[in-house]
């Protein structure tokens, strides 16, 4: 079974600028949570989706935005990026009611 | 809101040793997560514990759950070079979404 895959692995961008990023779910997971990794904050909750719908949402600007699509996969977007959006950004994929939850190899944004 | 210490932050031990880290929680743990971490790379699930005493075990990895003490505790025997990463333990903070500790950097000298 293929694991959760997200795309780009690596991201360069410029202040100012927009950025989506991709996840694909572990097949027949239905929830697809994001996260934010830096060396200061540590691991953070973005938002998670389940059936298209966002059911949770992180303590992040407006800035921050995503959505589901029909068969699961998700997309995150970034607008009017920041030097401080620069992390490691985090997919991860479950069944959902509380089972544990996979994770993709992330996708690493630099912000110059 | 919940908040997860570990401790130590970092550990650095001979191959062969056996080490513990732990993770103690602000709130009553109902249920934790314990994931590893490879540099850049993505979480791999360890091992989920969901009450109280319970004790699970994933080759040379055991990991526990002490409701009373609000506190996990992940214990590594006779470690290995391929144990070397960042062990994070995680709760469930509301439906789905995870709350983690900072994290455990483990290193394993040959």
């Amino acid at each position: 079974k293929a694991g959760v895959t997200q795309t780009p692995r690596y991201l360069i961008k410029t202040r100012g600028q927009q950025v989506t990023l991709s996840c694909s779910p572990i097949s027949g997971h239905r929830s697809v949570s994001w996260y934010q990794q830096t060396p200061g904050q540590g691991l953070q909750f973005l938002f998670e989706y389940f059936s298209e719908t966002q059911r949770n949402k992180g303590n992040f600007p407006g800035r921050f935005s995503g959505r589901q699509f029909s068969n699961s996969r998700s997309e995150m977007n970034v607008s009017t990026l920041e030097l401080g959006d620069s992390a490691l950004y985090l997919c991860a994929s479950s069944v959902g009611n509380n089972q544990p939850q996979h994770f993709g190899d992330g996708t690493r944004l630099s912000i110059l | 809101s919940q908040e997860l210490e570990q401790s130590p932050q970092s550990l650095i031990v001979q191959e062969g040793k056996n080490l513990t880290i732990n993770c103690t929680s602000s709130k009553t743990l109902y249920g934790l997560y314990w994931y590893k971490q490879k540099y850049g790379e993505g979480l791999i699930f360890l091992m989920m514990l969901q009450k109280g005493g319970e004790e699970k075990s994933h080759e040379k990895i055991t990991a526990k759950l002490d409701e009373k003490k609000q506190q996990s505790s992940l214990h590594i025997t006779a470690s290995q070079p391929s144990h070397a990463g960042i062990y994070l333990c995680g709760v469930q903070g509301g439906s789905e979404k995870l709350v983690f500790g900072k994290g455990t950097k483990l290193t394993v000298n040959p």
